[in-house]
């Protein structure tokens, strides 16, 4: 799977909107990005994933840049229990078979209340 | 619904010991991932079952490690004779299977693995 680079952390306020990064400029025609986060003492939770066109869920949105080689992964009004490391992934469409999921180190979200 | 549920959620044991960990699946998912994460580390992949296919196991670390999946439901993952670098959290993750890159996977909390 092609690579991803994130900011190791930031940092926003409560009930403010929150823009995570995610840079992938070597990804391909049939890679997802996928984006998943991880609570303290929790499993990875599924946030979002997209192709090609922007993606909305009760959770985020996904806005994917047209060239691809970025996107940003946006908490409309955080909140306290948003705080977490987030990791953008890429996911090639391989057709067969599995290698699961890489994560890297991610973006380490800080709530302030 | 229910979500993916692992047990024990802490399991210590003694160095040269075998320990099972068990996963059970959300319902009607028919993919299945283990996966260890080391203390402040990524998430490493271990093994995907897939319905009635032969596993892709190219993520176990060594011939200590097995996993198993009865009924294309529950699933255990063994290590036997464990030792002090298997130390991690164990998890695991299970989705509608079909292409992968389309699929998110589901997990469960995980069970803290700690080797003495």
């Amino acid at each position: 799977d092609a690579k991803t680079t994130q900011p190791n952390s930031m940092e926003s306020n409560e009930e403010e909107p929150v823009h995570l990064p995610c840079n992938h400029s070597t990804i391909s025609g049939t890679d997802y990005i996928h984006w998943y986060r991880q609570l303290p003492s929790q499993g990875p939770e599924y946030v979002i994933h997209g192709l090609t066109s922007n993606v909305n869920n009760r959770m985020a949105s996904l806005a994917i840049a047209e060239d691809r080689k970025s996107s940003t992964l946006i908490l409309h009004r955080a909140t306290l229990r948003d705080a977490a490391v987030y990791y953008c992934i890429l996911k090639t469409n391989s057709g067969g078979g599995a290698d699961g999921l890489t994560f890297g180190k991610g973006t380490h979200l800080i709530i302030q209340p | 619904g229910a979500g993916v549920s692992q047990s024990p959620s802490n399991k210590v044991t003694e160095k040269g010991k075998d320990v099972e960990l068990r996963c059970d699946p959300i319902s009607g998912h028919t993919a299945l991932y283990w996966y260890r994460q080391s203390l402040g580390q990524g998430l490493e992949f271990l093994i995907y079952f897939q319905g009635n296919s032969a596993p892709d196991k190219s993520g176990l670390p060594s011939d200590r490690f097995s996993a198993e999946r009865t009924g294309g439901s529950v699933s255990t993952l063994t290590i036997q004779r464990t030792q002090q670098e298997d130390s991690a959290v164990y998890l695991c993750a299970s989705s509608l299977g079909g292409r992968i890159s389309n699929q998110p996977q589901h997990f469960g909390d995980g069970t803290r693995l700690s080797i003495l």
